[in-house]
């Protein structure tokens, strides 16, 4: 099973900032099949980023993500007040999917 | 647009069943792989099991296989997730998701509650 690790855990930010939320994976993962998600309370996840670096469809620029093998990355350029939430990373190159734990990005 | 409504969670007791269900609207339902997701509380997201548009193949998690059982009616443009002999760790809010790999949409989730 690929372990996905995300650091930090807790980002403390004021809108208008920049965020760079970190995934390592256990193992280099194929075709750099990873998936990032926004998650906040009572609503469903939703998809950003797939491929590692392909923007899902209405997924604003300010997303995006980077990164191959082990070590990836999402940025987002310049914090709104609607992005406050909690970001997983997902793998999807082998099974099972697993999720790394979250990255809680709060206002500061 | 695409919709996924979760239905049928609930308080259960411990070694109880229940049957979830997802309705789902705006794709072509019998084409798309479709998944069950779960998040315990306080916990993060977990993959539970899925199944292939055609229903021939499933896939479950270590920790539900033999108790869980996914399936979906193309007819109806629904799928299921028959829960056996439930335990106080599969509390959690149930998900589907359209799967392409990833998960592109989700539903909103049902509560399910394991508890005496």
């Amino acid at each position: 099973e690929i372990v996905l690790t995300q650091s930090p855990g807790t980002l403390s930010l004021s809108p208008g900032e920049r965020a760079t939320l970190s995934c390592r994976a256990s193992q280099s993962l194929s075709s750099n099949y990873l998936a990032w998600y926004q998650h906040k309370p009572g609503q469903a996840p939703r998809l950003l980023i797939y491929g590692a670096s392909s923007r899902a469809t209405g997924v604003p620029d300010r997303f995006s993500g980077s990164g191959s093998g082990t070590d990836f990355t999402l940025t987002i350029s310049r914090l709104e007040p609607e992005d406050f939430a909690v970001y997983y990373c997902q793998q999807y190159g082998s099974s099972p999917r697993t999720f790394g734990q979250g990255t809680k990005v709060e206002i500061k | 647009e695409v919709q996924l409504l979760e239905s049928g969670g609930g308080l259960v007791q411990p070694g109880g069943s229940l049957r979830l269900s997802c309705a789902a609207s705006g794709f072509t339902f019998s084409s798309s792989a479709m998944t069950w997701l779960r998040q315990a509380p306080g916990k993060g997201l977990e993959w539970v099991s899925a199944i292939t548009g055609s229903g021939t193949n499933t896939l479950y998690a270590d920790s539900v296989k033999g108790r869980f059982a996914i399936s979906r009616d193309n007819s109806k443009n629904t799928l299921f997730l028959q829960m056996n002999s439930l335990r106080a760790e599969d509390t959690a809010v149930y998900y589907c998701a359209k799967t392409s790999g990833f998960f592109d949409f989700w539903g909103q989730g049902t509560l399910v509650t394991v508890s005496s």
